[in-house]
């Protein structure tokens, strides 16, 4: 079967850095994707990595390594409006694709 | 703005009624899903389309079905409503079959609380 695996509560400070980690164990393996929940909310996406390496959009950047079975998503200059739930989702399959998330690591944002 | 739109928003119901939850999507996407999320908890994906008259089954069992008549249309019926179904149910739709760079689109969920 697919699974995922992340920290369940991060907690960092306004202004730092923080890396939510994440390993996989899937068949059919295409990509990684991070996405960002707020209470309440909807998922929102932010990132999918299919190569190896790092893929930057603005404050955020997200890493994945296939041989590791290993990625991760990195946050910078932390905002209180970073407080959120964020999933990373597995996408596999031969043919059929789907999507499979973990079940998210909870970070908060302190002053 | 072309967006994804759940209704009811929330849904409190008596057990054993009928209920079907709205989502319809202004993007032209032929790929729509439907997940089942627990408050903290992962999502999980009961059913999904990949166009016009195709659904199929995720991998969480789900006594739920779905139909998909029109591309910006994708329904889902709990024939016989039991406690068991609360939950929030998040639909999305995707217009790459492989997700691509842009990833899903989900809508703002229906949370349904069978009573």
């Amino acid at each position: 079967g697919q699974s995922l695996e992340q920290p369940s509560e991060v907690t960092a400070v306004e202004g730092a850095i923080v890396q939510i980690n994440c390993t996989y164990q899937t068949s059919g393996f295409y990509g990684l994707s991070w996405y960002q929940q707020h209470d309440g909310g909807a998922p929102t996406f932010l990132s999918y990595n299919a190569l190896d390496g790092l893929e930057e959009t603005g404050r955020f950047s997200s890493f994945l390594s296939r041989s590791d079975s290993y990625g991760y998503l990195l946050l910078q200059e932390l905002q209180m409006k970073d407080s959120a739930s964020y999933f990373c989702a597995a996408l596999s399959g031969a043919g059929s694709y789907q999507l499979t998330f973990g079940k998210g690591t909870k970070l908060s944002v302190i002053p | 703005e072309a967006d994804i739109y759940q209704t009811p928003r929330y849904l409190v119901i008596g057990t054993g009624k009928k209920i079907t939850l709205e989502c319809s999507q202004t993007m032209g996407h032929d790929k729509m899903y439907w997940y089942q999320q627990d408050p903290g908890m992962e999502l999980h994906l009961i059913h999904y389309s990949y166009g016009v008259n195709s659904t199929e089954k995720g991998d969480l069992s789900s006594e739920s079905t779905v139909s998909r008549i029109r591309t910006e249309h994708f329904p889902l019926t709990l024939e016989s409503a039991r406690p068991s179904h609360t939950s929030q149910y998040l639909c999305a739709s995707s217009e790459h079959q492989g997700q691509g760079p842009y990833g899903y689109t989900f809508g703002s969920g229906t949370r349904l609380t069978v009573v």
